[in-house]
């Protein structure tokens, strides 16, 4: 499996400002993912981020909203730009993790990192 | 598409009593499901999935699948409920650009 860490795990932020996640993994990954889970939802992909190219967006969320970084294959960052009420979500980021014997592969998530825009 | 369905909202259980959390899917080809749980302030854990093979498929925690190609179901069972099972559990089917899509979640209580 792959052990995921997020940063911050929750953060009280002011409409209007811009708040960047990041999201750490213990082993190389090709693929990592974006999540939203708002209040009493399910999780809504928001994009995937590959590393050496650019993200690939779900429809309904844009670039300049939610601009992602990918540096290296063990790290990324998505930032919630010029935020509203409405971005108040629990922001998970995911991994696809492929086992070593059987070459399965498994998506294993962070613990996510609540939002709670004022 | 790839979907699949979690038809109850919560589900109530005594503790010590079987625990059933039911998922129907949606796939064109063969499916790869997923069962993921959700504890309270905590992000999203794999308890098992199925690929191919045995329809019977073993995971965490004590959990259990049961894939089921006649009735397209994928229910999540669990002999015996603890209360620390209490949790919100998501069915997810892999669809076909490779990405999860989930089931709305069930929310279990386990009753002491």
């Amino acid at each position: 499996s792959a052990v995921i860490s997020q940063k911050p795990s929750r953060d009280i932020c002011q409409r209007g400002t811009s708040l960047t996640i990041q999201c750490q993994v213990d082993s190389q990954v090709t693929m990592m993912f974006w999540y939203r889970q708002q209040p009493g939802q399910s999780l809504t992909l928001i994009a995937t981020a590959n590393q050496g190219s650019e993200a690939t967006y779900e429809s309904g969320f844009v670039i300049d909203k939610f601009p992602i970084s990918r540096p290296n294959l063990t790290f990324s960052t998505l930032t919630v730009s010029n935020m509203s009420p409405e971005d108040s979500s629990i922001y998970l980021c995911s991994v696809e993790h492929r086992a070593t014997i059987s070459y399965q592969e498994t998506q294993y998530f962070g613990p996510g990192t609540r939002l709670l825009v004022l | 598409a790839q979907s699949v369905a979690q038809p109850e909202d919560q589900v109530n259980v005594a503790e010590g009593n079987p625990l059933t959390v039911k998922c129907t899917y949606s796939v064109s080809g063969n499916p790869y499901l997923f069962w993921y749980v959700q504890y309270p302030n905590r992000g999203l854990q794999f308890l098992l999935k199925y690929i191919t093979g045995d329809n019977l498929v073993k995971g965490s925690y004590g959990f259990e699948a049961e894939f089921n190609k006649s009735q397209t179901s994928f229910h999540l069972k669990k002999p015996s409920a603890l209360v620390s099972d209490s949790a919100l559990y998501f069915c997810a089917v892999r669809n076909g650009n490779n990405r999860l899509a989930f089931g709305k979640g069930n929310q279990v209580v386990v009753i002491p």
